[in-house]
């Protein structure tokens, strides 16, 4: 079946960098996203990955993908405070299907 | 561009009421529209994809007679909570896909539902 999964909390300090992490269980994922949510919020699209992709870097952003351990992550460079929200990872089989969210990723930025 | 956006913002209704709410998008032709509940704290749960004209395909476990959908025009989708109970009470999100990238969905702000 179709399964993302996320850790609930990071906490990463002003200036550091920020990496979130994604596991996701079906192998027939095409498209691999994240979105960023802030409080009380709709969705808003980071960046995505395509699954013959390594990585994508997009400024601030750096996406790695492990297809074989079904493993995703985002990097956030120089972690700001306007970068605490939520992060969701999402997978989808093709652009038409539907996307399989995670559980969301609260990050937290501390002075 | 690609913006799209849901009213009202919030509602609150007594329990066996009904509450509809929108979702438009404002400057694309969304051929397909999707309806997201969001519980406190948890992720998206996709409830159903509505295509312009057409019925709108409901995910299992999703009662079609109780969350009534219509996408009557390429740029509104209406979701209608019918016989609200506490239950219901969530955040409701619409997405629209189409214009620019059809490939990318675009997300409304959210529809906070409170049902007393």
């Amino acid at each position: 079946g179709e399964d993302v999964e996320q850790s609930l909390f990071l906490s990463v300090r002003e200036g550091d960098s920020s990496v979130i992490n994604c596991t996701y269980t079906d192998s027939s994922s095409t498209y691999l996203y994240w979105y960023k949510q802030e409080p009380g919020a709709g969705l808003q699209l980071l960046t995505y990955i395509f699954s013959n992709m390594d990585m994508k870097q997009d400024q601030r952003l750096t996406v790695l993908l492990n297809k074989k351990d079904k493993h995703l992550s985002l990097r956030i460079a120089d972690t700001q405070t306007g970068d605490s929200a939520i992060y969701f990872c999402a997978e989808s089989y093709s652009s038409a299907s539907k996307i399989i969210f995670g559980s969301g990723t609260r990050l937290s930025i501390r002075p | 561009g690609a913006v799209v956006s849901q009213h009202p913002s919030w509602v609150i209704c007594k329990s066996g009421t009904s509450v509809k709410i929108e979702c438009r998008s404002l400057d694309f032709q969304a051929t397909t529209m999707f309806w997201y509940r969001q519980f406190p704290k948890q992720s998206l749960m996709l409830m159903a994809t509505s295509n312009e004209g057409s019925k709108a395909t409901y995910e299992q476990g999703v009662e079609k007679d109780k969350f009534l959908i219509n996408h009557a025009s390429l740029t509104l989708s209406t979701l209608t909570v019918t016989s609200a109970h506490p239950e219901d009470s969530s955040f409701y999100i619409c997405s629209a896909r189409g214009g620019y990238s059809a490939d990318t969905q675009y997300f409304g702000p959210g529809t906070r539902l409170t049902v007393l």
